[in-house]
């Protein structure tokens, strides 16, 4: 257990809608990481926050949205859904900066998004 | 532009067998490559990491291997057993103090153990 919670595990939407996907990260870590995950491609880099403020964005469309609370949860919010963004969505955390030598990345189980 | 190619995509083995995945990568700076375990449903989990100066990590049966000069990495999986069947990814990061923005992944190598 990475000990990073996803909800909800499984999402069915249709196009057009919005939703939000929900994140709490290991306890202690600052960093929060969103990645999507689509069929066959590799991790894609979304957005990553620390102690609530915007660290580093990576390919997140305009559509979609992130923050992260207080109490350092995130949430990941997607809106105007589109087929092309059922996929899979992983939330990661670590410590500090995130993928140096000594702060891996833990991710959680991820939410798998299916667009109608 | 940074990349990270794997090979095989996909690779079936009988249980108790060896096997040796493959990672080239072309991220410039390099600090340190990772190697990710992923089942299927669930998150990626960290097995080994080296940085250029470290040549093999060993993780029980997972020894992964690094060529900084030929920019390769392969992961040897040791007597496998089923619980092995998953995808494996490579993660490559420039920055020493960690970045995740920074961060190449892999499409990763699914592995099918068969009993």
């Amino acid at each position: 257990d990475s000990g990073v919670t996803q909800t909800p595990k499984h999402l069915i939407t249709a196009t057009g809608q919005r939703v939000t996907l929900r994140c709490s990260p290991r306890s202690g870590d600052l960093s929060v990481y969103w990645y999507q995950q689509s069929l066959d491609q590799g991790l894609q880099f979304l957005i990553q926050y620390y102690n609530g403020e915007e660290r580093a964005k990576g390919n997140i469309l305009e559509r979609f949205s992130a923050q992260q609370f207080p109490d350092l949860h995130s949430e990941l919010n997607l809106s105007s859904l589109e087929l092309g963004d059922s996929a899979l969505y992983f939330c990661a955390s670590s410590a500090s900066g995130g993928g140096g030598y000594g702060s891996p990345l833990h991710f959680g189980n991820g939410t798998r998004l299916t667009v109608t | 532009k940074n990349q990270v190619e794997q090979s095989p995509q996909s690779l079936i083995i009988l249980e108790g067998k060896n096997c040796t995945l493959q990672c080239n990568y072309t991220v410039s700076p390099f600090s340190n490559l990772r190697w990710y375990k992923q089942d299927t449903g669930r998150g990626p989990v960290s097995l080994t990491i080296m940085t250029f100066s470290e040549n093999t990590k060993s993780n029980g049966r997972y020894t992964a291997t690094l060529d900084a000069d030929t920019k390769q990495s392969s992961l040897h999986i040791t007597a496998s057993q089923l619980s092995d069947s998953a995808s494996y990814i490579c993660v490559v990061s420039p920055y020493s103090g960690g970045g995740a923005d920074g961060l190449t992944f892999g499409k990763g190598t699914h592995l099918i153990i068969q009993p």
